[in-house]
């Protein structure tokens, strides 16, 4: 049983596509995330929903765009895609918003390759 | 703001000896939590063990225990008896209440040799 899982697992795109990721989480958790990890293994938080509302957003350029369908999902919408946003995306979920430090689980990640 | 520094960047150990990864913080917060995520080179981030800033206790979960040092503002992680499956990046983190973020140190590269 997967508990946080993504697709695809890897996106291999030409400059100026859009392409979306899909995330969804079985845990019954409130909370998602976005967080990228660059080509020097670091992790940054992009965006973060409970229950369907957008409570953080990080400076993300707005062709980033986060959706939250419902609780239990998280998709990522990228427009105009650029060299820059190579990177491994990871989808995460916790149990609750405030005033915890629940523990994040995280998805498989997906590895996007801009050519 | 929240700063998480892991000043070892690569690790080597022994099959079957303990070793120690550093961590610190830099918070002014009263509240918060610091984790520590293990990063294979399958590439999944798996949560390892968590300490919040009010446990008194060090946490422990099986092979992994967090050496707690409040006013040295130091969460180490010790790996005790390492496997050979241990070789991977070790990710520090920290959050806090009503900032339901992540904030990740730069990594630790651990290889464990025969």
């Amino acid at each position: 049983d997967t508990a946080v899982s993504q697709t695809p697992k890897y996106l291999v795109t030409q400059m100026g596509n859009d392409k979306s990721i899909k995330c969804e989480q079985n845990l019954g958790h409130d909370t998602m995330y976005w967080y990228k990890q660059d080509s020097k293994k670091f992790l940054k938080i992009m965006f973060s929903y409970n229950n369907k509302e957008l409570i953080i957003n990080e400076t993300v350029p707005n062709r980033f765009s986060p959706k939250s369908p419902d609780k239990a999902h998280l998709n990522l919408h990228i427009n105009s895609l650029e060299l820059g946003d190579s990177a491994v995306y990871f989808c995460a979920s916790s149990q609750a918003r405030l005033p915890s430090t629940d523990t994040q689980y995280f998805g498989p990640g997906t590895r996007l390759t801009v050519l | 703001a929240q700063k998480i520094t892991q000043t070892q960047p690569g690790m080597f150990v022994q099959e079957k000896e303990a070793v120690t990864l550093d961590c610190t913080y830099d918070t002014s917060d009263q509240s918060y939590g610091l984790f520590w995520y293990k990063q294979p080179s399958s590439g999944e981030m798996i949560f390892l063990i968590y300490q919040g800033s009010y446990d008194e206790q060090n946490a422990t979960e099986g092979r992994y225990s967090l050496n707690f040092q409040k006013a040295r503002k130091s969460a180490n992680l010790v790996i005790s008896a390492s496997q050979l499956g241990d070789s991977a990046m070790y990710f520090c983190a920290s959050t806090r209440p009503g900032f339901q973020k992540l904030v990740f140190g730069t990594g630790t590269r651990l290889l464990v040799s025969p």
